[in-house]
């Protein structure tokens, strides 16, 4: 069966730390995956894309990393903020195109 | 400006009856979503619409009709409701037909149904 799986647990950190949110998909081809935040009681933000060919993107302190050998991909998000506390969810688009996926998201918490 | 915007933000109502969510997005995109986020926080796609034709229609019960009037809305129409409908529905927008890049998403319509 088709599978987009996150840690289901939230994630803790330190103020300044890098947080590592990780993604994995199974049975599916995607052409490109996405990672959003939703706050609380908000819909989901767009923050960055990684196609297919593409081993790593970057925007100010994000990092996304795509491995289709591992079927999985890694967001960082380096010298965290608590303003960084949020949820993460990951996204793909499937090889055909119209559906985008999304998985059940990771609760990240950043202490001041 | 919004720009995808649902109402309303809160919905309650008693089993059976029939509502309806409204969703207007002033991007200009041509393909609109429906999502429900269950109690679980899994979002879910319904329906996608590009240029007011369905073309994505998740094995969703017929108890749920979304209609779009134009390219910049979509509503969903909800007859005889059920407790397992209470979700959010979350409406979302995008650019670019079959590859949509990044969605926009409303704020959501929280519905709980008694």
């Amino acid at each position: 069966s088709q599978k987009i799986e996150q840690n289901s647990e939230a994630l803790n950190i330190q103020e300044g730390k890098t947080a590592t949110l990780t993604c994995n998909y199974t049975n599916y081809s995607p052409a490109y995956l996405q990672w959003y935040r939703q706050d609380p009681g908000r819909g989901p933000v767009f923050l960055l894309l990684i196609r297919e060919n593409e081993k790593e993107k970057r925007k100010e302190r994000l990092k996304v990393t795509f491995d289709t050998t591992l079927k999985q991909s890694l967001f960082h998000i380096t010298a965290s903020q608590p303003a960084d506390s949020a949820t993460y969810l990951c996204a793909l688009l499937n090889t055909g195109g119209f559906k985008t996926i999304f998985g059940a998201g990771t609760r990240l918490f950043v202490k001041a | 400006d919004t720009a995808v915007s649902q109402t309303p933000k809160y919905l309650v109502t008693q089993m059976g009856n029939d509502k309806s969510i409204k969703c207007e997005q002033n991007l200009g995109h041509d393909t609109m979503y429906w999502y429900k986020q269950d109690s679980k926080k899994f979002l879910k796609i319904m329906f996608s619409y590009n240029n007011k034709e369905l073309i994505i229609n998740e094995t969703v019960p017929n108890r749920f009709s979304p209609k779009s009037p134009d390219k910049a809305h979509l509503n969903l129409h909800i007859n005889s409701l059920e407790l397992g409908d209470s979700a959010v529905y979350f409406c979302a927008s995008s650019q670019g037909g079959v590859y949509a890049e990044k969605l926009f998403f409303g704020s959501g319509t929280q519905l709980s149904v008694l």
